[in-house]
């Protein structure tokens, strides 16, 4: 079975200040790990991938099989950077597993 | 093509009646999902379609429910006799699988049901 922990509701924190949305998993095999955003008002959007190591919006994640972790991270958060986020897992059916997300709060 | 849409966006209904959901993917995308989310929770999945083969279905889907994709187009979802505990947010979401983005899902905007 899959699993994942977003273990945060809720992460309030001040513009330019370093944001870590944390994101645990549980998976017998080699996962695909994902970050999606759901800004306000919009749909479900993927914001990154890990096979992709890319930077999306100044947002990077690192999978850590040895903490089975993904943490989303950010050096300097930015108001618009406000929205619910989704730690998923998909195993070898491209099925995801979602976590129940964090409020990311940026105040000004 | 503008991406996933869903149809209705609301949907407000009696205990007891029967709804029905669509959705249209993207119209190259080989997959498409269906998934429920109540308050304070991820999207948790239902059910899935490779083009007009319903592939998996969760455990979730009771025989209320049932999902149809006719010539691996649009989608139905249909909840009968639907009950109080079947409020929640029904999302859709299309994916090509067999690429280099095959765990890639567009989702749509998606449905409320409010079973009062």
């Amino acid at each position: 079975a899959q699993r994942v922990t977003q273990p945060e509701k809720l992460l309030s924190v001040f513009k330019g200040a370093p944001v870590e949305l944390k994101c645990n998993y549980s998976y017998s095999g080699s996962p695909e790990l994902f970050w999606y955003v759901q800004y306000s008002r919009q749909r479900l959007q993927l914001l990154l991938r890990h096979i992709s190591r890319e930077s999306i919006k100044g947002f990077t994640a690192d999978l850590n099989k040895g903490e089975t972790s993904f943490h989303l991270k950010k050096p300097f958060a930015q108001e618009e950077d406000s929205a619910m986020y989704y730690c998923a897992l998909s195993g070898g059916s491209y099925i995801p597993t979602f976590g129940r997300g964090t409020s990311l709060i940026v105040h000004p | 093509d503008t991406g996933v849409s869903q149809n209705p966006r609301h949907k407000i209904t009696k205990r007891g009646q029967n709804v029905t959901f669509r959705c249209d993917p993207i119209s190259e995308h080989n997959r498409l999902y269906w998934y429920r989310q109540t308050l304070g929770q991820g999207p948790e999945f239902l059910t899935y379609f490779q083009n007009e083969a319903q592939l998996e279905k969760s455990r979730l889907l009771s025989d209320r429910f049932s999902a149809e994709r006719p010539k691996g187009s649009f989608s139905t979802l249909e909840i009968q006799r639907t009950e109080q505990g079947d409020s929640a947010m029904y999302l859709c979401a299309s994916s090509l699988v067999g690429g280099q983005y095959s765990y890639e899902q567009y989702f749509g905007p998606g449905t409320r049901l409010t079973v009062t």
